[in-house]
């Protein structure tokens, strides 16, 4: 059974820092996705990564993927309170169907 | 983004009620998800589809019952609500190869007395 674990579940950090969110999953994928969710929001899709070793910037949040230890990461450089948000992965069994993490709150505080 | 429209977006009702929630789509998208969303648990899939008429369970289907006559339109319908099934649920659209992602939908707020 595939399953997907994110940590932390709950960040709070201040504005100009660094820091990053990680997601492990336990059987091998080929695809992996993050998705962000503000409060009272839909979820709205952030990267896809397809291969491992795959790297996606936007901003002032970049992703990878290493397919060999199972692991993303979410990386936050200088954060701003725009980013306060909920952070989720999702892994893709090989068919249609995704996986999902707890999430991230992340809360950026002023 | 795919333009995907959930209905209600807000519903209360009470136990032992049916429910049925509507989700559409505009870009004939082939694989529709429906998802519940509780605090704690991320998203659980609740069914899917993968065609008109063709639909399968996900991990927490019970209770729950689906039906997809058109491409645009897969109905959830919960058969005798139970207060277990207050949540928030996620209509989620995706098509063409199988690693592009999933598109969700504004969601309804559904809660159970």
């Amino acid at each position: 059974e595939l399953k997907v674990e994110q940590n932390p579940l709950f960040l709070s950090m201040q504005e100009g820092k660094n820091y990053t969110i990680y997601c492990n999953y336990s059987t091998t994928s080929d695809r992996l996705y993050w998705y962000r969710q503000d409060p009272g929001k839909s979820l709205e899709s952030l990267f896809v990564l397809l291969s491992n070793g795959a790297v996606k910037q936007e901003g002032r949040l970049m992703a990878s993927l290493d397919t060999k230890a199972r692991l993303s990461t979410l990386h936050i450089t200088a954060a701003v309170h725009d980013l306060s948000a909920t952070y989720f992965c999702a892994v893709g069994p090989g068919n249609y169907q995704l996986i999902w993490g707890a999430g991230t709150k992340l809360i950026i505080k002023p | 983004d795919a333009g995907i429209t959930q209905s209600p977006r807000h519903k209360v009702t009470e136990t032992g009620t049916p429910v049925t929630l509507r989700c559409h789509q505009t870009e004939n998208h082939r694989y529709m998800y429906w998802y519940r969303q509780d605090p704690g648990h991320g998203l659980r899939l609740i069914h899917y589809s993968y065609g008109v008429k063709d639909t399968d369970k996900g991990e927490v289907s019970d209770g729950y019952s689906v039906s997809r006559s058109k491409t645009e339109d897969f109905l959830l319908t919960l058969e005798s609500a139970t207060s277990s099934q207050t949540s928030v649920y996620f209509c989620a659209t995706q098509g063409g190869p199988s690693y592009n992602e999933q598109f969700f939908g504004p969601g309804t707020r559904l809660t159970v007395l």
